[in-house]
């Protein structure tokens, strides 16, 4: 089956510090891989994918990915983290050949915790 | 420009009613999804509509389930008989016409407490 994990529910980290909210997958080929945001009672915000070429992808606010294929692994991450960017981020995957679906299979979330 | 915008964004019924959910997608949008999000789960794929072609359903829990966009634009997810176990968030989503790399644009999303 596919599925998609995000192994830590909660991630704490002092303004300032790098961050790190990791993702891996477990799908047949390889996936076009995504990050969202989503804050309290608003919808899901795109920050960016992995398509193909460069492993290391940048995003919205600052924030990057890095797809590791051996690891079947795209961790989101960001140099310098932001009371702001305290959110629920999720991790979703889309087959390459999905035939007549495009759906997107979602992580169960991390919570990101800024301490000011 | 406006994005994808759904209505109501709360909703409260009774076990046993019926309810009707909309969205409207970003103007243009060919693609449109319907998901559900359980209390602390990540969203789960429900539908997919091509303009008003229902390619994927697969997702629907059940027959009560129901989705339409007759005229490829508006979408309505209706619910019959609702259940204690129907309460969520369902997020709606639409992307552009393209491949498949497209991204998608979600909604604020309608939350359903079913008492």
């Amino acid at each position: 089956a596919q599925s998609v994990a995000q192994p830590e529910d909660q991630v704490n980290v002092a303004e300032g510090n790098p961050l790190t909210v990791k993702c891996t997958y477990s799908v047949s080929g390889n996936p076009y891989l995504f990050w969202y945001v989503q804050y309290p009672n608003r919808g899901l915000q795109f920050l960016l994918k992995y398509i193909t070429g460069d492993n290391l992808v940048k995003g919205s606010y600052g924030f990057e990915a890095e797809f590791n294929k051996s690891q079947t692994s795209f961790h989101l991450k960001k140099p310098s983290a932001l009371v702001s960017d305290s959110a629920l981020y999720f991790c979703a995957v889309r087959m390459r050949y999905g035939g007549a679906t495009n759906k997107l299979i979602f992580g169960t979330g991390t919570l990101l915790a800024v301490q000011p | 420009g406006a994005g994808v915008s759904q209505s109501p964004r709360y909703k409260v019924a009774k076990r046993g009613q019926d309810v009707a959910l909309r969205c409207d997608p970003i103007s243009g949008h060919v693609s449109l999804f319907w998901y559900q999000q359980a209390l602390g789960q990540g969203p789960e794929f429900l539908t997919y509509f091509q303009n008003e072609a229902q390619l994927d359903k697969s997702g629907l829990p059940s027959d009560r389930f129901f989705a339409e966009r007759p005229e490829g634009s508006v979408s309505t997810l209706k619910i019959q008989r609702t259940q204690q176990e129907d309460s969520a968030v369902y997020l709606c989503a639409s992307s552009p016409p393209g491949t498949i790399t497209d991204t998608q644009y979600f909604g604020p999303g309608t939350r359903l407490t079913v008492l």
